[in-house]
């Protein structure tokens, strides 16, 4: 079964709006967790690093106040796309590691599109 | 900076048929090197990877890959493809001097591979 959960898979929002994207490890602790967006016929981008207790590490280009990062628990990350606007609309995937099995673990990924 | 390039948006193969699906990496150092699989509305599942050691890998669902350092090359390839490896199939390479634990992977634009019946 999945051992990382992203909800939802799928949103639909109106512009303007802040949409909230969240990972969860379910059976282990992840200090670190990964953010990608992922473009039709493209390559999936990291858009910043998460990790549990600070802040998190953007990859240059990626905007901190429009892509919020939050890691206050070792089992979960969530991404706030804010104040979303139609060229935010994309599919996001969250990993995670697992320190103990030295393994990298992905959601299943939001497909977000803005109105 | 590392990439990784998969030459090919699509490949298509009859089943039964051996498949090959192609990526070439360019990062400085020895790189760390995997293959993950997405099928519809699924995460991405790791298939194999290579960080050293043999140059064939082999991972799973009967995948391997071979690892060639003078090509910088690390495609996948399957004997016998079947329908239901129909999918999108990324590579990805991990350069290991990235920093302290840091698994930040670089990821090619994928491939997606159709199997036909």
């Amino acid at each position: 079964g999945a051992v990382v959960s992203q909800h939802p898979s799928r949103v639909i929002c109106k512009s303007g709006t802040s949409v909230k994207i969240e990972c969860r490890s379910l059976d282990f602790q992840a200090t670190t967790m990964f953010w990608y967006r992922q473009f039709p016929k493209q390559s999936l981008m990291l858009m910043a690093t998460s990790n549990e207790g600070s802040k998190a590490t953007y990859e240059q280009g990626v905007e901190k106040d429009k892509f919020l990062i939050n890691h206050a628990s070792l089992t979960l990350s969530t991404l706030t796309v804010t104040s979303a606007h139609p060229e935010d609309s994309s599919f996001y995937i969250c990993s995670a590691r697992d320190e103990g099995r030295e393994k990298l673990f992905f959601g299943s990924g939001t497909q977000l599109s803005v109105l | 900076a590392q990439s990784v390039a998969q030459p090919e948006d699509q490949v298509n193969v009859a089943e039964g048929n051996p498949l090959t699906v192609k990526c070439t990496y360019s990062v400085s150092g020895n790189p760390y090197l995997f293959w993950y699989v997405q099928y519809p509305n699924r995460g991405l599942q790791f298939l194999l990877k290579y960080i050293t050691g043999d140059n064939l890998v082999k991972g799973s669902y009967g995948f391997e890959a071979e690892f060639n350092k003078s090509q910088t090359s690390f495609h996948l390839k399957k004997p016998s493809a079947l329908v239901s490896d129909s999918a999108l199939y990324f590579c990805a390479v991990r350069d290991p001097y990235s920093g302290a634990g840091s698994y930040q992977l670089t990821f090619g634009k994928g491939t997606k591979l159709s199997v036909i019946p």
